[in-house]
């Protein structure tokens, strides 16, 4: 199947200090790439929606001076944690779709933990 | 209300027993259902495709019933193995994207 990495796959930060986590698809074109949150035992949060070469699509309550979404190529999209604070410590992960299919690829995710 | 909502569980099944997981969701313009299954840490892994004709994959059997906006998951023979998260996840119509349950964890004792 589709091959979708993330990295870093964890990182610890202080608070205010800006976390950049990448995903790319390694194997194929994602036109559209998500990228969601997991606390803890709870379930997957999209946060936003994008699509290569235009802004994303930011759900309700995500704030999109705060997470900054590039999706500049195919194959990659980043996510720009802005001053992280202790309540943005949590799993992020993101997916890609290419053009035609619905099924999305998730990438193995970011445990990201602020001090 | 959440738009596809879950029993959280715990299922606590010894191995080899059947264990069955519901599902409904809220909105009637999603299309695509899947099932999901997330290990402790790990990102979420497609289990299965749902369909309205019903599907079945190995020891794994999806339903979906559109008229009760209703879906299952049937595990036969459960395995150590089988051990996890499994998310319901429905699309959102036109929108193509995925709206995630809350997950249901199962053990399998041994």
């Amino acid at each position: 199947g589709a091959v979708v990495s993330q990295h870093p796959s964890w990182v610890i930060c202080k608070s205010g200090t800006s976390v950049k986590i990448e995903c790319r698809s390694l194997d194929f074109q994602a036109t559209t790439m998500f990228w969601y949150r997991q606390f803890p035992k709870q379930s997957l949060m999209l946060m936003a929606t994008s699509n290569e070469g235009s802004k994303a699509t930011y759900e309700q309550g995500v704030e999109k001076d705060k997470f900054l979404i590039n999706h500049a190529s195919l194959t990659l999209s980043t996510l720009t944690v802005t001053s992280a604070h202790p309540e943005d410590s949590s799993f992020y992960i993101c997916s890609a779709r290419d053009g035609l299919g619905e099924t999305q690829y998730f990438g193995p995710g970011t445990r990201l933990l602020v001090l | 209300r959440k738009e596809v909502e879950q029993d959280p569980g715990p299922f606590n099944v010894p191995e080899g027993a059947t264990v069955a997981f519901n599902c409904t969701y809220s909105n009637s313009a999603s299309q695509s259902f899947f099932w999901y299954r997330q290990d402790c840490r790990k990102e979420p892994k497609l289990l299965m495709s749902v369909y309205s004709s019903g599907n079945e994959d190995g020891r794994f059997t999806a339903q979906l019933n559109r008229a009760s906006q209703y879906i299952s998951l049937l595990i036969r023979d459960s395995k150590l193995s089988d051990s996890a998260t499994y998310l319901c996840v429905g699309d959102s119509g036109s929108a193509r994207q995925l709206t995630f349950g809350s997950g249901t964890q199962l053990t399998v004792l041994p």
